[in-house]
């Protein structure tokens, strides 16, 4: 079965700081990757997706950006935090388009003060 | 505008009882929901799913019910267990590609002894 890793588990950074959430799977070979944020009284919020090395798609403008640099790796970034980012950010698999249930990572708490 | 909708943030139940949880969707795309079960500080774990050309989906204590006509999806936990407390997210999507889920804003249910 596949395993979803997520580094860090929390992490607090300072306004305008850089950021760079990884997510690593396992036991799944060419998967779609997902990243979603669920912010304070709010639902989950997809942010991009991938369907294979470098090809990212995003779903809501923002100063964040994503790189799928291997096929098990997806990275979340930013280039200067606001404090509107804090929030729960989910790394999820599908394990192809052919299928419908996607699995969701641990998560990374990111705090910006 | 909010394709799915949760519209109760939260819900007592006793244990033992049937716990009904309810989500709307106005997309009439979607064709394929789910359910997902969420702890504080983890990710979201998935339940149980019903594709549009069924009406109900059972798995074990767990069954969703889907109403086509009135874009209405019901998931019904008996009996309602102490573990069962958590967050419970609807989210829908239109199967057959590499989309996001669509996410409610979850409904919190307490399983009271």
């Amino acid at each position: 079965s596949q395993t979803i890793h997520q580094w860090p588990a929390t992490l607090v950074q300072p306004v305008g700081s850089p950021l760079s959430l990884e997510c690593t799977v396992e036991g799944t070979s060419n998967p779609n990757l997902y990243w979603y944020r669920q912010a304070a009284g709010r639902g989950l919020q997809l942010l991009f997706y991938s369907v294979g090395i470098g090809q990212i798609s995003s779903e809501v403008p923002q100063n964040l950006s994503a790189s799928r640099p291997q096929d098990r790796q997806f990275i979340l970034s930013s280039k200067k935090l606001l404090l509107s980012d804090s929030g729960f950010y989910l790394c999820a698999l599908q394990r192809g388009s052919s299928y419908n249930e996607q699995f969701f990572g641990p998560g990374t708490r990111l705090t910006v003060l | 505008d909010q394709q799915v909708k949760q519209n109760s943030p939260s819900l007592s139940v006793q244990e033992g009882r049937i716990s009904i949880l309810n989500c709307d969707y106005t997309n009439s795309m979607f064709d394929y929901f789910l359910w997902y079960k969420k702890y504080p500080a983890e990710g979201p774990t998935f339940l149980i799913s019903i594709s549009s050309i069924k009406d109900k989906n059972e798995d074990g204590r767990f069954t969703v019910f889907l109403n086509k006509s009135a874009k209405h999806l019901s998931l019904h936990i008996v009996p309602s267990q102490p573990g069962d407390s958590a967050v419970y997210f609807c989210a829908a999507y239109s199967g057959g590609g590499a989309d996001g889920l669509t996410f409610g804003k979850g409904t919190h249910l307490i399983i009271q002894p």
